[in-house]
């Protein structure tokens, strides 16, 4: 299985901060990655997929880079919309893998 | 409009089937794969299996001797089957569907069922 793991678990920040999050994956898995937003009591909404492209309708504030085995997902300037937990999802092998989240919570 | 409902019992009891059902409406079920992906309460994401849409699925290891998912096409349906279950399958229950492996992640997810293990 390949592992992803998510750093750093809880992040606090204010609104109008720069947020990045890391994923590292256990091995290479060129750039089939997708990140996810999740609100509490609801099902996660895919932000990017292929590392980087943007899906329609996301906020051109969010952005992935990465390749191969790191990855991050950055919000350029936070907004109260975007207090929610981050995943992301490696989609190159079976079985299908997420990291553990992200919480963006208030400062 | 894409729609994914997932439904069936909130409460089953320890050594008993989970069963659920997941409809779909605003799409071909041809051409995707349709995954089931639990969270347990307050914890992280674990994708359960997935079936195509020619009826092939694909389950994770950890799930596998108790798990089945199966799909009806004549009434845009994804099932899934868990025996036996345990207090520690208590979770939300999501169906979601991708293109496939090296193509898409989750595009679409339903909103969640939760369900309890508990005598």
């Amino acid at each position: 299985d390949i592992q992803m793991t998510q750093s750093p678990s809880t992040l606090s920040a204010s609104i109008g901060d720069r947020v990045t999050i890391t994923c590292r994956a256990s091995q290479s898995i060129s750039s089939w990655l997708a990140w996810y937003q999740q609100k509490p009591g609801k099902a996660p909404k895919v932000l990017i997929h292929k590392a980087s492209s943007l899906e329609s309708g996301v906020p051109s504030r969010f952005s992935g880079s990465g390749s191969g085995t790191e990855f991050t997902l950055t919000i350029s300037s936070l907004q109260p919309d975007d207090f929610a937990t981050y995943y992301c999802q490696q989609y190159t092998s079976y079985p299908l893998t997420f990291g553990g989240g992200t919480k963006v919570e208030v400062k | 409009q894409v729609q994914l409902q997932e439904s069936g019992p909130g409460l089953v009891k320890p050594s008993e089937t989970l069963s659920l059902t997941c409809t779909v409406s605003g799409v071909s079920m041809r051409s995707y794969y349709w995954s089931w992906i639990r969270q347990a309460p307050g914890k992280g994401l674990e994708w359960i299996g997935d079936v195509y849409y020619d009826g092939i699925t694909n389950y994770n290891p950890s799930l596998k001797s108790r798990v089945t998912i199966s799909l009806d096409t004549s009434r845009n349906q994804i099932s899934l089957k868990l025996s036996p279950v345990t207090a520690a399958d208590t979770a939300d229950y999501y169906c979601a569907n991708t293109l496939g492996i090296d193509i898409g992640g989750f595009d679409f997810w339903g909103q969640g069922a939760l369900v309890t293990v508990s005598s």
